[in-house]
C-alpha cells in the first residue's frame, strides 16, 4: 500500500496571497491530480502531471500554478487568494492506466479572511 | 463530454434499513465507473469499480452496485446501514482523455441514524 500527505491540512490566507500547497505520494504513481471541492459543486479538475516535470492545465486553472519537480510531488500554488474564499483541495495519483483508480489525499483546506 | 448525475444531495435512513444511491452517466463509449466515499475530514475512498462482465459488482463493507447500459445507470445498494455508513458518496466516470481521471457527480450525503 501507499499513502498521499498533503500540507499544510489547513491554510489561512489574506487577499491577494500567493498560497503554495504540497501532495507527497509513495505508491510511485505516474499521474498526479489537483482537483478543488467546494461544498454542493463536487470535484473539479485544476491541473494534472502525467509525469515528472509535465504539467497540464484542467477545468478550472484560472489562478493557480503547479509544479513537478520530482515523480512524488506535485504541488500547487493559488497565485492570488480571493477574499471570503473557502475550499477544500484534494491530491490525487494513480497508475495512469485506462481503468484509473484514483487514490486521494487527506486534503488541505484554505479559508482566506 | 461526459458527465455524472447524483439526484439525491441527501438521503437519511435508519441503521438497519437498506439504502439505494442513484447515479446516472452520460458517456459515448462503455464507460469506468467508480463509486467513492468521503468520511468527514478525509480525502475519498474507493468503494468499487466496473469495467465490463457482471453488472453486479461487490465493494467493500457490504456495499454493491449494478451497472445498466440501457438506463446509464450506475446505483449503489447496501443490505444493511450501520451509523459508520455516514458520509458523503460519490459517484465518478472516466473521462474521454483518461489521462485526465474522473468525472465526479455532485455527491450524496448519508446520514444514519439509531
Amino acid at each position: 500500500g501507499g499513502i498521499i500527505t498533503q500540507t499544510p491540512k489547513f491554510l489561512i490566507g489574506q487577499e491577494g496571497q500567493k498560497l503554495t500547497l504540497k501532495c507527497q505520494q509513495n505508491f510511485n504513481h505516474d499521474t498526479m491530480y489537483w482537483y478543488r471541492q467546494d461544498s454542493g459543486k463536487g470535484l473539479r479538475l485544476i491541473y494534472y502531471s502525467i509525469t515528472e516535470n509535465d504539467l497540464q492545465k484542467g477545468d478550472l486553472s484560472e489562478g493557480y500554478d503547479a509544479s513537478r519537480e520530482k515523480k512524488s510531488s506535485f504541488s500547487l500554488t493559488v497565485t492570488s487568494a480571493q477574499k471570503n474564499e473557502m475550499a477544500v483541495f484534494l491530491c490525487a495519483s494513480t497508475t495512469g492506466q485506462s481503468q484509473n483508480t484514483l487514490y486521494f489525499g487527506a486534503g488541505t483546506r484554505l479559508s482566506v479572511l | 463530454a461526459q458527465s455524472v448525475t447524483q439526484p439525491d444531495a441527501r438521503v437519511t435512513v435508519s441503521e438497519g434499513a437498506s439504502l439505494q444511491l442513484r447515479c446516472k452517466y452520460s458517456y459515448s463509449a462503455t464507460p469506468y465507473l467508480f463509486w467513492y466515499v468521503q468520511y468527514p475530514r478525509q480525502g475519498l475512498q474507493l468503494l468499487l469499480k466496473y469495467y465490463s462482465g457482471d453488472p453486479v459488482v461487490q465493494g467493500v463493507n457490504g456495499f454493491e452496485a449494478e451497472f445498466s447500459k440501457s438506463n446509464s445507470s450506475f446505483h449503489l445498494r447496501k443490505a444493511s446501514v450501520h451509523w459508520s455508513d455516514s458520509a458523503v458518496y460519490f459517484c465518478a466516470v472516466s473521462r474521454n482523455n483518461y489521462a485526465q481521471g474522473l468525472t465526479f457527480g455532485l455527491g450524496t450525503r448519508v446520514s444514519v441514524f439509531p
